[in-house]
């Protein structure tokens, strides 16, 4: 398995303002995904994309990926208090083995009301 | 999405005591468990990966005589702690490999403290 990279390591903005963070990644994927941890608290899946697609939504969340590049980027619209937590990304390496989900250090995000 | 449980989610023992906890996939069996481990403002570092029926593959610096991992069934994986000491304080998290390639459901975690 591989290991994304978060960037930046911390954001911070005002309610109501867009939040971007990216990922990238080293070899090629199968599909990526973005993970959301609120903290003290276990992880809660975001979004899938594959390898396949260059952009998905879910609601306020906008997800791009762009294999050239080898990087993802999770955009929050409309950003409110409660999406303060910490994102990460996990791809999936393709070329068959087992999914092992590991993780980067994570983008924190804190959205001041 | 699917279910995990993990239990406890917080727990103080003394140092020299063991601490077990539980990770439950509670609608879907789960072949492979991960377990890991989380300090402050830190990664989720994997820990091991547990497959139901065989013994855990542990990753590289996790001692495998301190840190007893069990999968007994398809829905169960344990972590169990031993002769716990106050620098394996940390944040342990359980994720269960869901049935399609790719998936991974995670536990709401574990706050251990070693007093």
């Amino acid at each position: 398995s591989q290991q994304g990279e978060e960037d930046p390591q911390a954001l911070s903005i005002q309610e109501g303002e867009n939040a971007t963070m990216n990922c990238s990644y080293k070899t090629s994927i199968n599909n990526l995904q973005w993970y959301r941890q609120n903290s003290g608290r276990g992880l809660v899946h975001l979004i899938l994309i594959r390898s396949n697609e260059r952009e998905k939504h879910s609601g306020r969340l906008r997800v791009t990926l762009d294999t050239s590049k080898k990087s993802s980027s999770l955009l929050i619209t409309a950003s409110r208090a409660a999406d303060t937590a910490s994102y990460f990304c996990a791809p999936l390496q393709a070329g068959g083995g087992s999914y092992i989900p590991t993780f980067g250090r994570g983008t924190s995000l804190i959205v001041h009301p | 999405g699917a279910v995990v449980s993990q239990h406890p989610s917080r727990v103080i023992c003394k140092s020299g005591t063991s601490v077990k906890i539980e990770c439950r996939s509670l609608d879907f069996q789960a072949t492979t468990m991960f377990w890991y481990r989380q300090f402050p403002k830190q990664s989720l570092m994997l820990m091991a990966t547990s497959n139901e029926g065989s013994k855990a593959t542990y990753e590289q610096g996790v001692e495998k005589d301190k840190f007893l991992i069990n999968h007994a069934s398809l829905t169960l994986s344990t972590l169990t702690v031993t002769s716990a000491h106050p620098e394996d304080s940390s944040f342990y998290i359980c994720s269960a490999r869901g049935p399609f390639r790719g998936e991974a459901f995670f536990g709401q975690g574990t706050r251990l403290t070693v007093v």
